[in-house]
């Protein structure tokens, strides 16, 4: 059981490349989350999705898509990467039986320059 | 559109001591609040919830308390420990919340550094 893992854990982009990020959960959780996370700003929401092939805009969506093919696996991409988007994101996940029990993955540091 | 506050961003303490982390919230009108625990290129663990109706939630050296209508709440750590340093932050959802975490509100962070 390996919990909520993220790929990679550490990127460099240059402005205007993309890339994605990859969250994956063997619990079988319904929820997945996206966050960012910014010095002086806590935790942001970027999408989430409630369940297999739905995703929903959090607070923060401007920028990036999501796609949730498959239960175990949320992904985060970037089309056109900004020095803005420079930020460490954390993927989380939890069962709607038990809410208040997320489990967040490690994160990833990301660069834009 | 709620806000939530830690203050101080910074704090550190000889081990042994007991001390107070402080969370604040603009609108009362909460379901819970959570604190949690991030340790240097983790992710967050959860240590206690508060449903609004509690005043106060205790797990091992650690209390948190809540005053809803204040809009504030603690976390007391007792006895402090080197493994204690870490950031902490407490999150808040709002009273129409529902089994997912979407609405959550975090804070900012207190980063706690406790001296050997």
């Amino acid at each position: 059981n390996a919990g909520v893992t993220q790929t990679p854990k550490f990127r460099v982009l240059k402005t205007g490349q993309s890339m994605t990020l990859l969250c994956a959960q063997d619990m079988n959780h319904e929820y997945m989350y996206w966050y960012r996370q910014d010095p002086g700003m806590g935790l942001r929401l970027i999408h989430y999705s409630v369940g297999e092939g739905t995703t929903a805009k959090g607070e923060v969506p401007d920028g990036y898509n999501v796609s949730r093919l498959k239960k175990q696996n949320f992904l985060l991409g970037l089309e056109s990467a900004a020095p803005s988007q420079t930020s460490v994101y954390f993927c989380a996940s939890n069962t709607f039986r038990k809410a208040y029990e997320q489990y967040f993955g490690p994160g990833t540091r990301l660069t834009v320059t | 559109k709620q806000e939530v506050t830690q203050i101080p961003a910074a704090l550190s303490v000889p081990e042994g001591e007991n001390l107070v982390l402080n969370c604040s919230f603009t609108d009362s009108a909460i379901y819970n609040l959570q604190w949690f625990r991030q340790d240097p290129g983790k992710g967050l663990t959860s240590l206690l919830l508060i449903q609004s109706s509690q005043r106060e939630q205790t797990s091992g050296r650690l209390n948190a308390s809540l005053d809803k209508s204040s809009g504030r709440s603690t976390l007391y750590i007792a006895a402090s420990q080197p493994g204690d340093s870490a950031t902490y932050l407490c999150a808040v959802r709002p009273d129409d919340t529902n089994f997912g975490n979407e609405k959550l509100t975090f804070g900012t962070g207190t980063r706690l550094t406790i001296i050997p």
